[in-house]
């Protein structure tokens, strides 16, 4: 099955330093990955939609300069929180879709990267 | 505004009992609804989905009903086991687009031994 690897599971940080988080296809190809945050017992909030070769879509209240997202190819898409504050951490996840399938098939999920800012 | 309306927030169950979690929608542009198991710490895993053209898809445990009158659809799970405590969320995906999924609250299930 298709998997999507996310890296780092867990990071602690100091606050105003900037942490970046990877999210791999490993098996297919994604030319739209998508970055969701969920805090504890939370549903999952969609931030931002990462286009390979193109700007990325953030969703109303994101802001832009602070979770960078860059999608330079068709099996990575990184999330950079920069200059983050302990208000930032919380559980990121990134899911993907194969470019090869339809539009109903499955997203799939990376592990998540639980981030903490100290 | 709250597209998916899901409930209850957590279930307790015995084990060998069956779990029903229900979800509500309003957009009738969408067109496929999954859900999905999450674990502690883990991302999503997809457990099973449904298109608005059939009422009832089961696969092994797991079984969604779909009202599109109603615009409701559950998620049953039967002999549930204590492995199936997780938080479960059902999702909704606009028709002919790409764009991402919209996720209801989640629910907390809890199955005892």
């Amino acid at each position: 099955g298709a998997v999507v690897s996310q890296h780092p599971s867990r990071v602690i940080c100091k606050s105003g330093t900037s942490v970046k988080i990877e999210c791999r296809s490993l098996d297919f190809q994604a030319t739209t990955m998508f970055w969701y945050r969920q805090f504890p017992k939370q549903s999952l909030m969609l931030m931002a939609t990462s286009n390979e070769g193109s700007k990325a879509t953030y969703e109303q209240g994101v802001e832009k300069d602070k979770f960078l997202i860059n999608h330079a190819s068709l099996t990575l898409s990184t999330l950079t929180v920069t200059s983050a504050h302990p208000e930032d951490s919380s559980f990121y996840i990134c899911s993907a879709r194969d470019r090869g399938a339809s539009y109903n098939s499955p997203l799939h999920f990376g592990n998540g990267t639980r981030l903490t800012v100290t | 505004q709250q597209q998916v309306k899901q409930s209850p927030q957590s279930l307790i169950v015995q084990k060998g009992g069956i779990s029903i979690i229900n979800c509500a929608y309003e957009n009738t542009a969408f067109d496929y609804f999954p859900w999905y198991q999450q674990f502690p710490g883990k991302g999503p895993a997809l457990l099973i989905a449904i298109r608005p053209d059939v009422s009832e898809k089961k696969e092994g445990r797991f079984t969604i009903s779909f009202n599109k009158s109603a615009k409701q659809f559950s998620l049953h799970i039967m002999d549930s086991q204590p492995g199936d405590s997780a938080t479960y969320f059902c999702a909704a995906k606009y028709a002919g687009s790409a764009r991402q999924l919209t996720f209801g609250s989640g629910t907390q299930l809890t199955v005892l031994p």
